[in-house]
Parts: structure tokens; C-alpha cells; sequence
């Protein structure tokens, strides 16, 4: 079973900065499988980037992913007060099908 | 715009079935993709419990695959989920979410807000 892993439990950062979370797989995984969300108190989650590096209908170009080996980030370049949340790496599995998430990253704005 | 909206009792007893129902609208869930259910626990976080096609295909998490069952109901535009003999371990906010596929990836791109379920009697 791979197990996604999020370094930061929190990030606490003030509006105009970079922000960067990173998700790591115990194992190599398709980059083309990885996803990542944004979820507020209350509110359903918001697919944020596809494929490790697709951004999702809607979602500003502020927004970025990437991914090296095993190792994937989402950046956002320019912290907006609205962007503030909890934020998963989810991996798609393929036998059987099967989706598993990182274990969150809180963003906290300054 | 495509809402997915849960429902079903907030309180179930241990060994019970838990029962939730989530209404679509914005799409016809006959028309394509996977419908499904993930919940969430301080313990275990997000966790993917499973999700089916309208045709009856389905995957379900392993973990959980001996006590799940989803169902389609196209008439009402609807899909279910029936996890049974609960234990306080599967006390969670439960979202119902629309499955897609691109390529051989695939994600879940609209979401319900969640019910919260506790198991206790």
C-alpha cells in the first residue's frame, strides 16, 4: 500500500507570500495520478490540480503543482487571505482502483 | 452547475447500518462517470470508501469492501451508500463526490458538503 505523506502539519504565512506544501510517496507512482485539494470548515472540498500539474476549471493561475520522482508540491505564488484551508495530496491506484490521500497540510494566513 | 447534496440520520447505533443518500443536480448521473463516497475522521482523515457506475460496476475500498453497498437510483438522480454492523471507529463526516477519469487518472472534481455521522447508542 503506498502512503502519501504531507511534511507540514501547518504553514502559517502572510498574504503576498509563496506558499509551498509538499506530498511524498513511499513509492514511485505516476505523476499523472496525482491530485491535490483545497478543504474550508464546512465546505466540500475543491479539486485544485490534476494529473500533478493540471489545473482544475476555475482555479486561478496562481495556483501551481509539480512533481519530481516521488516528491510532489503545490505552490502558490501569491497567498491570498481566501486561500487559507487544509490542503490533501490524493494518489489514484489502478489495481484495484483505489484513492488515497495525504494526511492534510493547514494553511494558516497571517 | 453540477451540487451533490447528503442526507440520512445523524445518530446510529453500534452493530446498525449506516444509510446515506446523495442528491444530484446540474447533471444526470446516467449520463457518465463514477458516483462514490469518502469520509473523514480526526484519526484516519480522508479516507476513500468506494464508487460506482451507473450500470452497477463498482470499486470499493478493501478495507471496507465486506460491509459496503452503493446503489444508483437514476428515476430520483440519486446514489447510496449502506455500511453495516457500524462501530464507533466509523463515526465521520461522510461527502459524497463525482468521480472523474482522464486518461488512465482520475479525481474527484465536485463534492457535497458532508453529514456528519456518529455512531453511538
Amino acid at each position: 500500500e503506498i502512503v502519501l505523506t504531507q511534511s507540514a502539519g501547518t504553514l502559517s504565512l502572510s498574504p503576498g507570500e509563496r506558499a509551498t506544501l509538499s506530498c511524498r510517496a513511499s513509492q514511485s507512482v505516476s505523476s499523472g495520478y496525482l491530485a491535490w485539494y483545497q478543504h474550508k470548515p464546512g465546505q466540500a472540498p475543491r479539486l485544485l490540480i490534476y494529473g500533478a500539474s493540471s489545473r482544475a476549471t476555475g482555479i486561478p493561475d496562481r495556483f501551481s503543482g509539480s512533481a519530481s520522482g516521488t516528491d510532489f508540491t503545490l505552490s502558490i505564488s501569491r497567498l491570498e487571505p481566501e486561500d487559507f484551508g487544509v490542503y490533501y495530496c490524493q494518489l489514484f491506484g489502478t489495481s484495484p482502483p483505489m484513492y488515497t490521500f495525504g494526511q492534510g497540510t493547514k494553511l494558516e494566513i497571517k | 452547475q453540477v451540487q451533490l447534496q447528503e442526507s440520512g440520520p445523524g445518530l446510529v447505533e453500534p452493530s446498525e447500518t449506516l444509510s446515506l443518500t446523495c442528491a444530484v443536480s446540474g447533471y444526470s448521473v446516467s449520463s457518465g462517470y463514477y458516483w462514490g463516497w469518502i469520509r473523514q475522521t480526526p484519526g484516519r482523515g480522508l479516507e476513500w470508501i468506494g464508487s460506482m457506475y451507473h450500470s452497477g460496476s463498482t470499486n470499493y475500498n478493501p478495507s471496507l469492501k465486506s460491509r459496503v453497498t452503493m446503489s444508483v437510483d437514476t428515476s430520483k438522480n440519486q446514489f447510496s451508500l449502506k455500511l453495516n454492523s457500524v462501530t464507533a471507529s466509523d463515526t465521520a463526516v461522510y461527502y459524497c463526490a463525482r468521480h472523474s477519469y482522464y486518461g488512465s487518472g482520475s479525481f474527484q472534481d465536485y463534492w457535497g458538503q458532508g453529514t456528519l455521522v456518529t455512531v453511538s447508542s
